[in-house]
């Protein structure tokens, strides 16, 4: 099993819409997720880190569930502009590498 | 520009040659990564190191890859003889090591071998 897994997408959906992009992860010891964005032959940026207790911003939504080793995003009322590559990140903590998963690319169709 | 800062931007170079490419990591930060990512696919970890020490080496990492980070400040990452599977952006990262804490990235080395 890959340390990190996403579905690959792509995902093609219409301008408003509501998306959601699932992770899991094989390292019950985790500690540390995040979502990062990256745009087309850019680098990636963090989008928001991911808490135990959920957490929103905006018209995004990140969730944890350690049970299943899952964490998930949200995407709510979506714009042209969150066209882009989604990645799931994670590590242990503090002694251990920052892990990707492959990314799921995300179309927003106008 | 107190960001993550990579030269060369672009590289390329015949099969068999040397290169080597440079990071220099966001000041206060002392953890640096090394990640190659292809097209499609997410960044790969290479390595990466803590202040000056190596931590960990991709298994995934032939001998011809190596990486320094002499004095804990900038790391080089060369590549001896190289092919033209080498092709790939090689991106560096940086963070500070306490609890959920991000990791900046620079703009990335393009590496075309030909």
């Amino acid at each position: 099993r890959k340390e990190v897994e996403q579905d690959p997408g792509p995902f093609n959906v219409p301008e408003g819409a509501t998306v959601a992009f699932n992770c899991t992860y094989s390292n019950s010891a985790s500690q540390s997720f995040f979502w990062y964005r990256q745009d087309c032959r850019k680098e990636p940026k963090l989008l928001m880190s991911v808490y135990s207790s959920g957490n929103e911003d905006g018209r995004f939504t990140a969730q944890l569930n350690r049970a299943s080793q899952y964490i998930s995003l949200l995407i709510r009322d979506s714009k042209l502009s969150d066209s882009a590559t989604y990645l799931c990140v994670v590590n242990k903590y503090r002694d251990d590498k920052i892990i990707f998963g492959k990314g799921t690319r995300l179309h927003i169709l106008p | 520009d107190t960001g993550v800062s990579q030269n060369p931007r672009h590289k390329i170079t015949k099969r068999g040659q040397n290169v080597t490419f440079r990071c220099d990591p966001i000041s206060e930060h002392n953890r640096l990564y090394w990640y190659r990512q292809t097209l499609g696919q997410g960044p790969e970890f290479l390595t990466y190191f803590q202040n000056e020490a190596q931590l960990e080496k991709s298994r995934l990492l032939s001998d011809r890859f190596s990486a320094e980070r002499p004095k804990g400040s900038f790391s080089t990452l060369e590549i001896q003889r190289t092919e033209q599977g080498d092709s790939a952006m090689y991106l560096c990262a940086s963070s500070l090591v306490v609890s959920n804490t991000e990791a900046f990235f620079g703009q990335g080395t393009r590496l075309t071998v030909v």
